[in-house]
């Protein structure tokens, strides 16, 4: 079946570094490629995202980057700050037959340390 | 906006009690999902409903599982009988079509069966 792979699983960085959290996805038919940041004890948030017409996203802080030939596609913070620490998981939307469905990787916890 | 609301936060119950999950989407959004959250399988798509009709239930994990959505302001999850194998953090979300494909997901209902 369809999946979404995540890589690193755990990511340690020091405070005004940068990180980078690489997922790679399985469905030709995906086209829609949202990332959640998720804290401790509440649901994930949408951060950013990318339709599969768009090769690179930026949004102060944060960008993503889409290479659908490779079906690659990742999430840049720069300048991390202690409020990045928190789990963030890639997810990958097809549309296929008019249906809706997201497959989620299965999460990067990020640590900024001060 | 008040947010996708669930009930309860935390429901303990013992092993072959019903389970009910309660959740109130967005106003206005058109799909509503439910995802089970835990370490070993991350977050899976359990089912999906597209203005209150169930579109894809292919997550639910057994016949002891199943889900309603009355109307557009109302779903619940019924897990009967319940197992500890249940025990997970299940998540609701929604989303309004033809708007950005991201979803806005509740606070979650943390599930322990003894």
């Amino acid at each position: 079946g369809e999946n979404v792979e995540q890589h690193p699983s755990t990511l340690s960085v020091q405070e005004g570094d940068s990180a980078v959290i690489k997922c790679t996805y399985s469905d030709s038919a995906s086209n829609y490629f949202p990332w959640y940041k998720q804290e401790l004890g509440k649901g994930p948030q949408l951060i950013i995202d990318i339709r599969s017409n768009v090769g690179e996203k930026k949004d102060q802080r944060i960008a993503v980057t889409l290479n659908k030939t490779a079906k690659h596609f990742s999430l840049h913070i720069t300048e991390t700050q202690p409020e990045d620490s928190a789990v963030y998981f890639c997810a990958a939307t097809s549309t296929r037959g008019g249906g809706f469905k997201t497959i989620f990787g299965a999460g990067t916890r990020l640590f900024v340390k001060a | 906006d008040a947010g996708v609301i669930q009930s309860p936060r935390h429901e303990v119950t013992e092993m072959g009690q019903e389970v009910t999950l309660r959740c109130k989407p967005i106003s206005g959004h058109d799909y509503l999902f439910w995802y089970r959250q835990t370490m070993m399988r991350g977050l899976e798509l359990l089912i999906y409903f597209n203005n209150n009709v169930p579109i894809d239930d292919s997550g639910m994990p057994e016949d002891r599982f199943s889900a309603k959505m009355p109307n557009a302001s109302f779903s619940t999850l019924k897990i009967q009988p319940s197992e500890p194998r249940d025990s997970a953090v299940y998540f609701c979300a929604s989303r309004k079509n033809g708007a950005n494909y991201g979803y806005t997901f509740g606070s979650g209902t943390r599930l322990t069966v003894v």
